[in-house]
This record gives structure tokens, C-alpha cells and sequence, in this order.
């Protein structure tokens, strides 16, 4: 079946330390995006990337890297800058970059502090 | 900063009723807008599209887009309890050759049997 796999579900970061959030897609989708979500609130973007090797900041950028070395992948680094990591981070993508196209979601990852 | 409203809930109806869920964006030029479900922990997923201005019907649900007033409404006939969740208004924007989504906080829908 295609879709949009993100791993691991549950992730625990202690102080000072780099986690990575997995995202795979078969769907040959060429646009990625990874948006976070804090309790009652909408989702806010994070980087988006719409071909291998290009990636651009979104709204809340800061503290969080990424990369884009395949069509299929888009792993999400939340940094030990990244001070309020805690929160429920989507991947999302998208056939292609035109305006028509829906995003489709993977099942998230929840991000925790010890 | 484009900006997508939506009232937050919860918005109580009975089980048949019809819910009528609204959704106000600030980007004039904005051409496409998506409906989301979000049942609690999970991750949204896809209702409803709509790029013209007027109804769109797709089973029980019916988007509806008017575009001079920045507006658009999701309505669900005959709503029955599974259909309480989260539901997001996304509006997609076009910068500089780049395409994303702009999400509002959404609107809690309670359906009571």
C-alpha cells in the first residue's frame, strides 16, 4: 500500500541532545513538508521541500533541520536549540507543487522531554 | 502573515442535525482550499476540496467557497457521533513559485446521539 510512514510514533529527547524523525513516502509525491502541533492549536510549518537537494524554511524554522538527499525521504532534526520541542510533528506530501493538490499526512511522531 | 480563522468550539449538535463549520482566510489571491478531519491523536486527514466559487457536494459533506467575501464553509448532513473531531480549514498560498498550506486552529465538532 502507498503512503507516508513516520517513525518512531513515540520519542523521548533528553537535554542537550539531537533527535531525528523519520518520513518515508512511496507515493511519488515530489513536495514534502513537516509542521508541528502543539495541544488546541492548528499546524504550523516547519521546512518544507518540493525536489531532491532543495528544502526552504517555514514558519517556525528555528531549531529544527532537515534534508532532502532522496524523493522518498525528508527526516526532521529537532536540535537541543529547539528549547519547546515538545509537540506532535506531522510529515506531509504532495503529488506535486501545484496548487490543487491536497497534502496527505503520515500518522505523526509525539515528541516528549525527559 | 496570511491568516485563516476559524471559531474554535465546540460546536454541539444532535445526531441528523446538519453542522455548519465556517472558515475566514486573509490572502485575496488564494485559489485552493482543502478540509481536514482530525479525530483526537491522530493525524488529519483529507475531506474536502474546493477551488471554485459556489458548492461542492461529496456524500454527506458539502463545501461551500466564496471568494469576494474570503469565506468558506463545510457543511455535514445527517451528522452522526463518528463524525466528532477536529475539523481544519487549509488554504494554500503561492510565493515565489513555492506552494504551501496555511491551517487554522480548527473547530471541535460534537455530535450527541
Amino acid at each position: 500500500d502507498g503512503g507516508i510512514t513516520q517513525s518512531p510514533k513515540y520519542l523521548f529527547r533528553k537535554e542537550g541532545q539531537n533527535v531525528t524523525l523519520s518520513c518515508e513516502q512511496n507515493l511519488n509525491h515530489d513536495a514534502m513538508y513537516w509542521y508541528r502541533q502543539d495541544p488546541g492549536q492548528g499546524l504550523r510549518l516547519i521546512y518544507y521541500s518540493q525536489i531532491v537537494n532543495d528544502f526552504q524554511k517555514g514558519d517556525i524554522a528555528e531549531g529544527y533541520s532537515v534534508s532532502r538527499e532522496k524523493k522518498e525521504s525528508f527526516p526532521l532534526t529537532v536540535t537541543s536549540a529547539q528549547k519547546n520541542p515538545t509537540a506532535f510533528y506531522l510529515c506531509a506530501s504532495r503529488k506535486h507543487q501545484g496548487g490543487h493538490q491536497p497534502q496527505h499526512f503520515g500518522d505523526g511522531t509525539r515528541l516528549s522531554i525527559l | 502573515q496570511k491568516e485563516v480563522e476559524q471559531n474554535s468550539g465546540p460546536l454541539s449538535v444532535p445526531e441528523g442535525a446538519i453542522a455548519s463549520l465556517n472558515c475566514t482566510y486573509s490572502d485575496r489571491v488564494s485559489q485552493s482550499f482543502f478540509w481536514y478531519r482530525q479525530y483526537s491523536g491522530k493525524s488529519p486527514e483529507l475531506i474536502m476540496s474546493i477551488y471554485s466559487n459556489g458548492d461542492k457536494e461529496d456524500g454527506r459533506f458539502t463545501a461551500q467557497l466564496n471568494k469576494a467575501s474570503q469565506y468558506v464553509s463545510l457543511l455535514i448532513r445527517d451528522s452522526q457521533p463518528s463524525d466528532s473531531a477536529t475539523y481544519l480549514c487549509a488554504v494554500n498560498n503561492d510565493v515565489a513559485g513555492y506552494s504551501t498550506l496555511t491551517f487554522g486552529k480548527g473547530t471541535m465538532l460534537l455530535v450527541s446521539p
